[in-house]
């Protein structure tokens, strides 16, 4: 199975840049790395994904290791609505499957 | 407004009694999954499907069964529930067939199995 290890937890000043790091040693070729996070009593929503390149979108930033076995969520400015639970996920499309680990809690501070 | 709705919410049943959660999304989605929510252990993938008619199991699939009669449909079927099943259940879907976009999460059904 594919396996991704994250910090249980982290903390972060409101404003300042949040880097949540991910492992997936064991990540293969065709797999994509996706975070996703979960706020109180909801279901988890998507933040980024990616397979090889650094992504950007309006959320954060993925910066994805050059041997693919790690990757950073990139959070540029916290604020106190990113507080949530944040997973870092493999799929695998040759067999339609998500692994989730997990998750890191984050805590922003005002 | 796009979204993946699931019912019970919450229920509380006991062992050996036949529930079945219901799922159901508005957005012509061909790819649907249940996963359930333990603490310490994440969401794990229960099934998923990738169309109509076509289902497989995940990573804990022992003691559920699922079916795929329509597209916007997937429900989950605990025949024989166990206490080993209470558990925070959550549906998702997805335009894509796994692994390559979003998935949409509903709100979650809390099982309790007395």
């Amino acid at each position: 199975d594919a396996k991704t290890t994250q910090p249980n937890s982290m903390e972060s000043n409101e404003e300042e840049p949040v880097h949540l790091p991910c492992n997936h040693s064991t990540i293969s070729g065709t797999d994509y790395i996706h975070w996703y996070r979960q706020l109180p009593s909801q279901g988890p929503e998507y933040v980024i994904h990616g397979l090889t390149s650094n992504v950007n979108n309006r959320m954060a930033s993925l910066a994805i290791a050059e041997d693919r076995k790690s990757s950073t969520l990139i959070l540029h400015r916290a604020t106190l609505r990113d507080a949530a639970v944040y997973y870092c996920i493999l799929s695998r499309p040759t067999g339609n499957q998500f692994y989730f680990g997990t998750g890191t809690s984050l805590t922003v501070i005002p | 407004e796009a979204q993946v709705t699931q019912n019970p919410r919450y229920l509380i049943t006991v062992t050996g009694k036949k529930l079945t959660v219901t799922c159901s999304q508005n957005m012509n989605h061909e790819y649907m999954s249940w996963y359930r929510q333990d603490p310490g252990l994440g969401l794990r993938q229960i099934y998923y499907s990738m169309n109509v008619e076509v289902t497989d199991k995940g990573d804990v699939p022992e003691g559920y069964k699922v079916s795929r009669k329509e597209k916007r449909n997937f429900p989950l079927i605990l025949e024989s529930p166990s206490p080993n099943q209470t558990s925070l259940y959550f549906c998702a879907s997805s335009l894509y067939r796994g692994g390559f976009g979003e998935l949409f999460f509903g709100e979650g059904s809390r099982l309790t199995v007395l």
